[in-house]
């Protein structure tokens, strides 16, 4: 299994929701990341984990809140967002949090998400 | 400061020709390079890898090249396939979580 299972694939919200984006992976990763990426834009980092803990948080609003159940498993909890955090969210995974060969980042198909 | 940058926004390839999508970055400690391939609609997807201690990878119908003493790096994609038309991101890391995206070029393989 080399996949990266996000759920759901669509998600269109209001500015008051609260609404969780989910990610999966079963490949063993010890490092897992959460992308966002706005139209014809590359992906940019918003969070790590790694072994489970919070390695990096690049400066991200507090209205998204990571979490990490287990190894396998990466949340990304919404609230309170605007207009603008509409994007496309990626999940990722990596076999290690080094980079280097074999640590290479492998993408969910990502959640397109639309706050109205 | 660090960036990783394309030199052209868009390329267009005649179906059989061989593509180069070329990317300059600006940080000399940068150790691993990643190319990426992006699909409309799809998260993107590993192609090939290379570390800084190396000049050249090959993998399937791919070649990446890497010139340290200009700070370049270059895909190579032989005799192209419509399935090859995506958005390639070049992503450069620094040994550490963080991989920086450069900002892509739309590849469009012409009938």
């Amino acid at each position: 299994d080399t996949e990266v299972t996000q759920t759901p694939k669509h998600l269109v919200m209001g500015m008051t929701n609260k609404k969780s984006l989910k990610c999966e992976q079963h490949m063993g990763h010890r490092a897992m990341y959460w992308y966002k990426q706005k139209a014809k834009k590359p992906p940019e980092l918003m969070f790590v984990y790694s072994y489970e803990k919070l390695s990096i948080n690049e400066s991200v609003p507090s209205r998204f809140s990571p979490e990490c159940p287990n190894s396998s498993l990466l949340n990304l909890h919404l609230h309170a967002l605007q207009p603008e955090d509409s994007a496309l969210y990626l999940c990722a995974s990596s076999q290690d949090e080094y980079g280097g060969p074999g640590t290479e980042a492998f993408f969910g198909q990502g959640t397109r998400l639309t706050v109205v | 400061g660090e960036s990783v940058g394309l030199h052209l926004p868009t390329l267009s390839v005649q179906e059989g020709d061989n593509s180069i999508i070329n990317c300059a970055y600006s940080n000399s400690a940068s150790d691993y390079f990643i190319w990426y391939k992006q699909e409309s609609g799809k998260g993107p997807q590993f192609i090939i890898d290379i570390r800084s201690n190396m000049d050249k990878r090959q993998g399937q119908r791919v070649t990446v090249l890497l010139n340290k003493t200009v700070k370049h790096l270059s895909l190579q994609i032989a005799a192209t396939q419509p399935g090859d038309s995506a958005v390639y991101f070049c992503a450069e890391n620094f040994g550490n979580e963080k991989l920086t995206f450069g900002t892509g070029t739309r590849l469009t393989i012409i009938p």
